[in-house]
């Protein structure tokens, strides 16, 4: 199993760009989260999928899309990047949307000249 | 909003040694959860432990948690250098609908 897996890595764009970061999960988890780290800053909710067809915004949201492909893939997408988005990306799956334990990819830095 | 506070921010002890983290947080929460971080790697969960829970053993780890004072402590016992990471403590509450809420980390720096 690979677990949670996310791509890019590694992405620079430009202010006004846009990008998709993918991610996707193997083991049949319900729920999937996106985060973003900033140093200094500990992990921030962006958005969630508490299950299949269902999203919601979390703690900083704007300037972010995000769409649940299938119970495996949840992607989050920057229509106009700007520089305060520059940071690592974390995707999380979790069993249930509750208090279980989250299960994280190796993250994606993305830098926003 | 981040309700964990991790104490101290960055800890450094030679190999053998044990380390001691806490983390201070605000509200009432269903569980708390030590999550591990090396350095440009996702977080790795290490533990768990439920609001009717004192205690909690994993292997050299240890954790506690005192509702009354709103704190928990991890305790990694005999250090390696191995252990060199950041370690995030996690709050999980039915006020913030079951997100986790993140602190910043206690930076440990594990010296042979």
């Amino acid at each position: 199993n690979a677990g949670v897996t996310q791509t890019p890595k590694f992405q620079v764009l430009k202010t006004g760009q846009s990008m998709t970061l993918q991610c996707a999960q193997d083991m049949n988890h319900n729920s999937m989260y996106w985060y973003r780290q900033d140093p200094g800053m500990g992990l921030r909710l962006i958005y969630y999928s508490a299950s299949e067809g269902t999203t919601d915004k979390g703690e900083v949201p704007n300037g972010y899309n995000v769409s649940r492909l299938n119970k495996r893939e949840f992607s989050l997408r920057l229509e106009s990047a700007a520089p305060s988005q520059t940071s690592v990306y974390f995707c999380a799956s979790s069993e249930s949307w509750s208090t279980d334990t989250q299960y994280f990819g190796p993250g994606t830095r993305l830098t926003v000249l | 909003s981040q309700q964990g506070e991790e104490d101290p921010q960055a800890l450094s002890i030679q190999e053998g040694e044990n380390a001691t983290m806490n983390c201070s947080y605000k509200t009432s929460i269903n569980n708390l959860q030590w999550y591990r971080q090396n350095s440009g790697r996702g977080l790795v969960h290490l533990i768990l432990i439920r609001s009717n829970e004192r205690e909690k053993h994993s292997g050299r780890l240890r954790v506690t948690l005192d509702t009354s004072k709103k704190s928990s402590s991890l305790l990694i016992t005999a250090s390696r250098a191995a252990d060199t990471a950041s370690y995030f403590c996690a709050t999980a509450s039915s006020n913030s609908g079951y997100a986790l809420n993140f602190g910043k980390g206690t930076s440990l720096l594990v010296t042979p």
